[in-house]
């Protein structure tokens, strides 16, 4: 069965201070991993979508990298502003229409 | 990217009601989704609308519970009948244009 788990559930940081969000995925094909930020009350919003292994995607201070069997999103110096959660999905198989979510991690900079 | 608005933005309804959740994209596109998210859970895709033919529900849900229209290539209907406690989600909708967007969600609380 196709499954994404990611860790830490949450993430309590200080502004500055970087660290990791952790992505992985046992599904059978991968057609593309996609990262998501979602605001307390507000859908999903797009942050990146990763096809192969050794692939980096980078906005301002995040910056998404992908292997054969898991995705780290990296934030560097970190703002309060960046406090959300990040959800991971994955396609695969044959569908082009379904994504799997991971249940997200929850982060909280503190200024 | 698309604009995607959802209304009612969030609603308390009785048990036994139905709540019925539009969905407008501000552009034409074939495929259209219904997630819900549940407290402190991951998202989990309930339907796959295309216009002009039936939607394609997962497994574990049911038209008779949550039927959806899709009259035209912007604009879709996702209804939560016979409500219970348990139906208390956020539903969103979301569109695939290569990545999947999402609108903004809505927040149901069933009393």
């Amino acid at each position: 069965e196709d499954q994404v788990t990611q860790s830490p559930e949450a993430l309590r940081l200080q502004e500055g201070e970087s660290s990791s969000l952790n992505c992985s995925y046992t599904v059978s094909g991968l057609r593309g991993l996609f990262w998501y930020r979602q605001d307390p009350g507000k859908g999903p919003e797009f942050l990146f979508t990763l096809y192969s292994a050794g692939e980096e995607k980078e906005k301002e201070r995040l910056k998404a990298t992908l292997t054969k069997k898991e995705s780290f999103l990296h934030i560097t110096a970190p703002k309060p502003e960046d406090s959300a959660t990040y959800l991971c999905a994955v396609q695969a198989g044959e569908r082009d229409d379904k994504i799997i979510f991971g249940k997200g991690t929850r982060l909280h900079i503190l200024p | 990217s698309a604009v995607i608005s959802q209304k009612p933005s969030r609603d308390i309804c009785q048990r036994g009601t139905s709540l019925t959740i539009q969905c407008q994209v501000d552009s034409q596109v074939t495929m259209m989704f219904w997630y819900r998210q549940q407290p402190g859970q991951s998202l989990t895709l309930i339907a796959t609308a295309n216009q002009g033919s039936e939607a394609t529900y997962e497994s574990g849900f049911v038209i008779d519970k949550f039927p959806i229209s899709r009259p035209n290539l912007t604009f879709s209907t996702l209804t939560v009948s016979n409500l219970s406690p348990e139906d208390s989600s956020i539903y969103l909708c979301s569109v695939s244009l290569g990545t999947q967007y999402f609108g903004p969600g809505t927040r149901l609380l069933v009393l």
